[in-house]
């Protein structure tokens, strides 16, 4: 079993659809928990950073975590062309091993 | 403005041969990471630094050798022993925690 599981879609919304993408993991011990945007063939960018359980909400954005279920989840309201990307699951427990998901491919169209 | 700068964005390998892909950072980041990304998997580890003159094997390490001889440098080379190492490479750094800052990537590719 991986560490960390996401579904790699690919995914395609309507613009201005809600978007929900997630992840599982397996190890206990993951206390950090973010989200990468990565557009084709460029470098992933930090989306959101949340520690613990909990939600953060910036913009368009709501990044939830349940450490009860070993589940985070990525929202995104009111979806744009230019969400279409691969979104990164990142986690970790020690700065120097974060594990990331395998990415989920998402297409917005207009 | 602060980065990490990769170079080449391209490179081709030749059977047998030695490459090096270049990483730079200007955001006096202590610790910088070499990622490989393939299709349909996860980032994964090869090597880490967090000081000058020291570094780490990660996750996949074998065929590949790094060096940390500066703090803005972090340079990755590619060595024949690695027999698969067509793959899109990332050089990532922080200045102490999980926020990953990445470079814009070297696509290597085998002749």
């Amino acid at each position: 079993q991986k560490e960390v599981e996401q579904d790699p879609g690919p995914l395609s919304v309507p613009e201005g659809a809600i978007v929900s993408l997630n992840c599982t993991y397996s190890n206990s011990a993951f206390q950090y928990f973010m989200w990468y945007r990565q557009y084709s063939r460029k470098g992933p960018e930090l989306l959101m950073y949340t520690y613990s359980s909990g939600n953060k909400e910036d913009g368009r954005f709501t990044a939830q975590v349940d450490k009860s279920s070993k589940y985070i989840s990525l929202f995104i309201r009111d979806s744009q062309p230019s969400d279409s990307a691969t979104y990164l699951c990142a986690m970790s427990g020690d700065p120097r091993w974060v594990r990331f998901g395998a990415g989920t491919r998402l297409t917005v169209k207009p | 403005d602060g980065g990490i700068t990769q170079s080449p964005k391209y490179l081709f390998r030749k059977e047998g041969q030695n490459v090096t892909l270049s990483c730079e950072q200007n955001l006096n980041h202590d610790a910088m990471y070499w990622y490989r990304q393939d299709p349909g998997q996860g980032l994964r580890l090869i090597y880490y630094s967090q000081i000058v003159n020291d570094f780490q094997k990660g996750d996949i390490a074998e065929g590949y050798s790094v060096s940390r001889e500066k703090k803005e440098s972090f340079p990755l080379t590619v060595t024949s022993a690695q027999k698969n190492p067509t793959a899109f490479y990332l050089c990532a750094s922080t200045g102490g925690g999980e926020k990953l800052f990445f470079g814009s990537g070297t696509q290597l590719s085998v002749l």
